[in-house]
């Protein structure tokens, strides 16, 4: 089944502790991109991605990383998560850049 | 700073009913409007979209009108279902140094009743 996969669907941590969700998609698409959906404020984009090694910042970038050295694979990363990080991430990919997004299901963040 | 302005934020529409969602944008880079459908618990999913170059798109009961020089577009849901409530976004596309930067619209919750 065609599908973009997070990991994990819930987390909860404390302030400062690094932590990695990871997403996967098994369609060999190009472009892939990550979320974090708030109420009121729809989705923003924390960071986006073409092809392997090719990133650039979205809206909201400030606090985390991420990497794309393989063409299926997107973690984001917060090095030092604060409270103001809690929020619902969706990892996207796309298999052109005129063409819509696939979104994987999710991870809920609560950082206390 | 939000780009893309949506209306209303929810939406109470009968059974067969129409329902309509607005959005604005300012960035006239903007190149590619979809919308979006949420569902509780899913992500978002691709329901259509549309380009600068067409005024009209109709896919189904589901039409997206497109007014260029008014920097607006819009969502109708014809003949309103149960199934179809759910959260609509708009978002509006602009290419970036890595793909497609994205913006969406704050959303809005529709609620069919039956």
């Amino acid at each position: 089944e065609a599908q973009v996969t997070q990991n994990p669907r819930y987390l909860i941590t404390v302030t400062g502790k690094k932590l990695t969700v990871t997403c996967s998609q098994n369609m060999n698409h190009e472009y892939m991109s990550w979320y974090r959906q708030d109420p009121g404020l729809g989705l923003r984009q924390i960071y986006y991605s073409m092809n392997v090694e090719v990133t650039d910042k979205g809206d909201v970038p400030e606090g985390y990383k991420v990497s794309r050295k393989e063409k299926r694979n997107f973690p984001l990363i917060l090095e030092s998560p604060s409270p103001n990080q809690t929020s619902l991430y969706f990892c996207a990919s796309s298999l052109t850049s005129d063409y819509g997004y696939t979104f994987g299901s999710g991870t809920r963040l609560t950082v206390v | 700073q939000q780009q893309v302005k949506q209306s209303p934020q929810s939406l109470i529409v009968q059974k067969g009913g129409i329902s309509i969602i607005n959005c604005a944008y300012e960035n006239t880079a903007f190149d590619y409007f979809p919308w979006y459908q949420q569902f509780p618990g899913k992500g978002p999913a691709l329901l259509i979209a549309i380009r600068p170059d067409v005024s009209e798109k109709k896919e189904g009961r589901f039409t997206i009108s497109f007014n260029k020089s008014a920097k607006q577009f819009s969502l109708h849901i014809m003949d309103s279902q149960p199934g179809d409530s759910a959260t609509y976004f708009c978002a509006a596309s602009s290419r970036g140094a890595a793909g497609n930067k994205l913006t969406f619209g704050g959303g809005t919750r529709v609620l069919v009743k039956p």
